[in-house]
């Protein structure tokens, strides 16, 4: 059971460029997040998606797409990458609304746009 | 909108002793939950404890616990018997318990140093 996993681990890009990071989980879970960390910040929500094939809008979407064909993976996408989304970025996963809604955390991916 | 504020940005303490983590939120909601994150060096975040605000008691996990004052918006981490894998980045989160909202609000974390 490899939890939640994320490809790349880092990626280097030039402005301008795109770029997809793939999340994965094999829990089954419903929900799945992404969120971007930055120095002296918290976590913050890019986009979620509650279910295969939806998505939806968080804290700072402006930049970024996602899509959720299958349960399993959501990716994330920079379709003309800025210095400013050089971030780590985290994917997250959880199960149907239980008692603690614990997200589940993949090892996150270090992004630098130069 | 909520807020999650972490007002000390680092803190060390010797191992084996007691330490406190400090955090306060604002909400305008009665049930919601709150968290705390580890994260490591290695960057993974790791849930430590998490706590439910329609329970009164506190939340324990092992050498952890948190202390839940509802009307004064806190939720600070006790940490006893500190280990040097207690080292990291200790985030306090937020989430609100009305269905259909996502965000998981974070405060901007707290550095702990393990002194040997």
């Amino acid at each position: 059971n490899a939890g939640v996993t994320q490809t790349p681990k880092f990626r280097v890009l030039k402005t301008g460029q795109s770029m997809t990071l793939l999340c994965a989980q094999d829990m089954n879970h419903e929900y799945m997040y992404w969120y971007r960390q930055d120095p002296g910040m918290g976590l913050r929500l890019i986009h979620y998606s509650v279910g295969e094939g939806t998505t939806a809008k968080g804290e700072v979407p402006d930049g970024y797409n996602v899509s959720r064909l299958k349960k399993q993976n959501f990716l994330l996408g920079l379709e003309s990458a800025a210095p400013s989304q050089t971030s780590v970025y985290f994917c997250a996963s959880r199960g149907r609304p239980s008692s603690y809604n614990e997200q589940f955390f993949g090892p996150g991916t270090r992004l630098t746009v130069l | 909108a909520q807020t999650v504020t972490q007002s000390q940005p680092e803190m060390s303490v010797q191992e084996a002793e007691t330490v406190t983590l400090s955090c306060t939120y604002d909400t305008s909601e009665s049930d919601y939950y709150l968290f705390w994150y580890k994260q490591p060096p290695s960057r993974q975040m790791i849930l430590v404890i998490r706590q439910e605000a329609y329970k009164q008691q506190n939340a324990t996990e092992n050498r952890f616990s948190v202390n839940f004052q509802k009307a004064a918006k806190s939720f600070s981490l006790k940490i006893s018997d500190s280990q040097l894998g207690d080292a990291a980045m200790y985030f306090c989160a937020y989430r609100s318990a009305d269905f259909g909202n996502e965000k998981l609000t974070f405060g901007t974390g707290t550095r702990l140093t393990i002194i040997p």
